[in-house]
């Protein structure tokens, strides 16, 4: 079955940097793309970006574009996430996604919490 | 790009049906077929739940449905039950381009 496991919560003062895996398993890691979204706790879900995992091609929603970056690994099928500078304004769960046929969300890892602060 | 708009809160009692509404623009909803739900329980990862607009994601129930209207979405629940108490996001692929969701319905169950 299709699984995304994320790293573990983090802790971080502000401006380190964090670098997010996401481990995927049960599809060929080549053939969808990955979705990252942001959800600081108790609000909504923010669309930040995709990864194209077959060239490395990335896109970023405007407010993610400066700190974030998508790489990926494809000989450990796993896709990661960096964010540097980071502020407290980053606290927030980070979810990896997996790109169905036409765009939408199909399978979601399981967030990764990540806190800054000093 | 701004955040789909949803009703903050939907309740309805056991057996009724409810509507969750997004609205967003021409640039998104209204320009594409491209919109998704996803259920959320607190604590947890969102859920799929339709996508396409109208169809279900594989093991929903058939009392969820989806439709669209000009640039307005909506998720129906038929026969609600307790377990549909939870978060629901849509989301629609936009111009820019790129994804953007809904800012969110709790959906009580009284």
């Amino acid at each position: 079955q299709v699984q995304l496991v994320q790293s573990g919560a983090e802790v971080k003062k502000p401006g380190a940097s964090v670098k997010l895996s996401c481990k995927t398993s049960g599809y060929p890691f080549t053939g969808s793309a990955i979705h990252w979204v942001r959800q600081v706790p108790g609000q909504g879900l923010e669309w930040m970006g995709w990864l194209n995992v077959k060239n490395g091609d990335t896109k970023y929603s405007q407010e993610f574009q400066d700190r974030f970056t998508f790489t990926r690994d494809t000989s450990a099928s796993t896709a990661y996430m960096e964010v540097s500078s980071l502020r407290s304004e980053d606290t927030a769960v980070y979810y990896c996604a997996k790109k169905g046929v036409s765009g939408y969300v199909d399978y979601w890892g399981q967030g990764t919490l990540v806190t800054v602060s000093s | 790009q701004s955040a789909l708009t949803q009703p903050a809160s939907v309740s309805g009692s056991p057996g009724q049906s409810i509507t969750i509404s997004c609205t967003g623009s021409s640039s998104d909803i209204g320009g594409y077929n491209y919109v998704s739900w996803y259920q959320q329980y607190p604590g947890k990862a969102p859920r799929l739940i339709m996508y396409d607009v109208t169809n279900r994601a594989s093991g929903v129930s058939d009392r969820f449905s989806g439709s669209k209207s000009g640039n307005t979405a909506s998720l129906t629940i038929t026969g609600l039950q307790s377990e549909d108490e939870a978060d629901y996001f849509c989301c629609s692929y936009t111009s820019s381009p790129g994804y953007v969701f809904g800012s969110g319905t709790k959906v009580t169950v009284l």
